[in-house]
């Protein structure tokens, strides 16, 4: 079946440094990519929507200069976290359609971000 | 903005039992989709639901959507020690480009 690989699965940062994940759809063409953050306990926040070769909209209240994403191609989306704080430390996934106009999303297995 | 209520927010149940958990919303969804996360993992989809009415299994698992498209509930029937999780309902706004809104989740205990 279509798979979203997520990478890296963990990562731990200093405070002030930017980290970058990936998300890469295998096998299936991603035009967009939702991005989410999840705190311990919570449910998923749509943080932001990624198009490929166009810009992401980003949902209210999230920072898009420290959020910075990139849809390069229909099987690349990028989240940089830029400038990390440790109220930036959370879980963060990916999903992508993976039949167009379908509601069959496919998650990738998610980012342990930690910034100390 | 628009907000799923699931419940209930924790089960601890005997193996065997059957689970029911539930969603609500404020406002009309056209889909209905139900996840499982495991720790540390992305959620994986169960079970999706695309017209008012619609009752759909997988396995052990039931869905229905709504007759007012603004609830759904999630039956496990027969349950075992992997139903361990945490289950996530969510719902697909109209016009709204294909997002989610995630319910509070409903953590599943199993007692052997």
């Amino acid at each position: 079946g279509a798979v979203v690989s997520q990478h890296p699965s963990r990562v731990i940062c200093k405070s002030g440094t930017s980290v970058k994940i990936e998300c890469r759809s295998l096998d299936f063409q991603a035009t967009t990519m939702f991005w989410y953050r999840q705190f311990p306990k919570q449910s998923l926040m749509l943080m932001a929507t990624s198009n490929e070769g166009s810009k992401a909209t980003y949902e209210q209240g999230v920072e898009k200069d420290k959020f910075l994403i990139n849809h390069a191609s229909l099987t690349l989306s990028t989240l940089t976290v830029t400038s990390a704080h440790p109220e930036d430390s959370s879980f963060y996934i990916c999903s992508a359609p993976t039949v167009q106009g379908a509601w069959g999303y496919t998650f990738g297995s998610g980012t342990r971000l930690t910034v100390v | 903005g628009q907000q799923l209520n699931q419940s209930p927010q924790s089960m601890f149940i005997q193996e065997g039992e059957d689970v029911s958990m539930n969603c609500t919303s404020s406002s009309i969804f056209n889909t209905w989709l139900w996840y499982k996360q495991d720790p540390g993992e992305g959620p994986v989809l169960l079970i999706a639901l695309y017209k008012a009415g619609e009752l759909t299994s997988n396995g052990r698992l039931t869905a229905q959507f709504g007759i007012t498209r603004k609830d759904s509930f999630l039956n496990i029937s027969a349950s075992i020690p992997s139903d361990v999780g945490i289950y996530f309902c969510a719902g697909g706004p109209y016009n709204q480009g294909g997002k989610l809104i995630f319910g509070q989740g409903t953590e599943l205990s199993v007692k052997p």
